[in-house]
């Protein structure tokens, strides 16, 4: 199993554009996590989807920020316009939910700067 | 508010030592807890579970847990420098989604 994949690794790009991040979960995983990890506030989960739903983004920052999941093996972190603040470590992880039993798997990070 | 709470370290061990990690948490409805290592500029990499009170072990590894006191640890024994990484706390209430994590505890292995 190739994994959580995400692209870009890296990202840099300047104030006011728009960064689109992408995430392909382990295949048969129903529940998929997008994460932010700063020095200072460790990690923070953004938005979870469970079966291609958004079930919880009370974590989305700002109206800034969006994501979507049209099928079962991809998502997207969309940050609109970015700002200096947005720069972090953004994780996609999955995971197969059953009871008691959830156990998140983490994709490489893609690492955001915004000048 | 569901806290972590881990000694952000570094905490440093010879060679060879046991190195004993520490978190607490305030949320009485946990139920899960997990161990992630971190190394730097890498993701999180799960490396423990335990669901039940008492001690589980996976070779170097023993996870230990008390809900009674809110406790969680890990044990690595016989520590090398491979092991010398951010290690994260996490915990998942009972039919939740959502982990809450630690900010972690640096380990560093002194050869």
């Amino acid at each position: 199993d190739a994994g959580v994949i995400q692209s870009p690794r890296h990202e840099v790009t300047e104030m006011g554009q728009e960064v689109t991040l992408r995430c392909k979960p382990i295949s048969g995983h129903n529940s998929l996590f997008w994460y932010r990890q700063t020095m200072m506030r460790g990690l923070e989960l953004l938005i979870y989807f469970n079966n291609n739903v958004p079930i919880d983004d009370s974590g989305m920052p700002e109206d800034r920020f969006s994501a979507k999941m049209p099928n079962a093996s991809f998502s997207t972190l969309k940050i609109q316009p970015s700002e200096p603040r947005d720069s972090a470590v953004y994780f996609c992880a999955s995971s197969f939910r059953a009871p008691s039993t959830d156990t998140q798997y983490f994709g490489p990070g893609t690492r955001l700067t915004v000048l | 508010q569901k806290e972590v709470e881990q000694n952000s370290g570094p905490l440093s061990v010879p060679e060879g030592a046991i190195a004993s990690l520490n978190c607490t948490y305030s949320d009485r409805g946990s139920q899960s807890f997990f161990w992630y290592r971190q190394y730097s500029g890498k993701s999180p990499e799960l490396i423990m579970s335990i669901y039940s009170n008492g001690d589980k072990e996976d070779g170097r590894f023993t996870a230990q847990l008390n809900k009674a006191s809110q406790y969680v640890s890990l044990l690595i024994r016989d520590s090398q420098p491979s092991d010398s990484a951010t290690y994260l706390c996490a915990y998942l209430e009972a039919g939740s989604y959502q982990l809450t994590f630690g900010k972690g505890t640096k380990l560093s292995v002194i050869p």
